[in-house]
């Protein structure tokens, strides 16, 4: 079974400028994830999906980041400026449902300069 | 804030069982410990979790005392591979969802 895409797995952008990332899910994954991961720290939930439906986001900063999961399979995490302080792993996860064990993705490391 | 204390590392000779322990104090009863791991440049993997039973499945043994205040995971032969940050986390069934993970204990396989 294939598992967590992301893309891209690096990026490295000027501060002010837009990014986004790309997530695919395990097939059949309902619930989706994105966490933020800060060198030397463990990874923090940043939203969760159920479906297409964000159900928990309340640790994204929604002045600058936004996310989507149309149709309920992919999803696209926005920063809209970034900022020097969002230099981070950003990592996508996925689970069958809200109770099962999540799977993650190789993250994408995002460079702002 | 993370409700799991583990030490910051841990240094393990191939071959043998490497034991990392981790004490969640404030465990209540409908929360499960969850084991994670994370190698450099990945992200993190699902190792195994349990309620108040010990566990064992291909990758570990996990091993929680009958007052669940504290548990162990038990990597009976560590390999090169095994070196990576081992997260311990508490975590709710059925409530909120969420994986608080802490700094984790790095574990270093020595050959």
């Amino acid at each position: 079974e294939a598992g967590v895409v992301q893309s891209p797995r690096y990026k490295i952008i000027e501060k002010k400028q837009p990014v986004a990332f790309w997530c695919n899910p395990i097939s059949g994954h309902n619930t989706l994830y994105w966490y933020l991961q800060n060198l030397g720290q463990g990874p923090e939930l940043l939203i969760r999906y159920e479906n297409e439906e964000a159900v928990d986001d309340s640790q994204l900063p929604k002045d600058r980041f936004s996310a989507e999961r149309l149709k309920g399979v992919d999803s696209t995490l926005k920063i809209q400026p970034a900022e020097l302080g969002d230099s981070a792993v950003y990592l996508c996860a996925s689970s069958r449902d809200r109770l099962h064990e999540q799977y993650f993705g190789p993250g994408t490391r995002l460079t702002v300069t | 804030d993370a409700k799991t204390t583990q030490p910051t590392s841990m240094d393990c000779a191939e071959g043998r069982a490497a034991n990392l322990p981790c004490n969640h104090s404030t465990i209540s009863g409908n929360e499960y410990v969850y084991w994670y791991r994370q190698i450099h440049s990945q992200g993190p993997q699902y190792i195994i979790h349990g309620l108040k039973n010990n566990e064992t499945n291909e990758m570990a043994s996990l091993i929680i005392t009958e007052d669940r205040k504290s548990s162990t995971l038990i990597l009976p032969h560590a390999t090169l591979r095994d070196t990576a940050v081992y997260y311990c986390i508490v975590r709710t069934q059925g409530g909120s969802e969420k994986l608080v993970f802490g700094k984790g204990t790095k574990l270093t396989v020595n050959p």
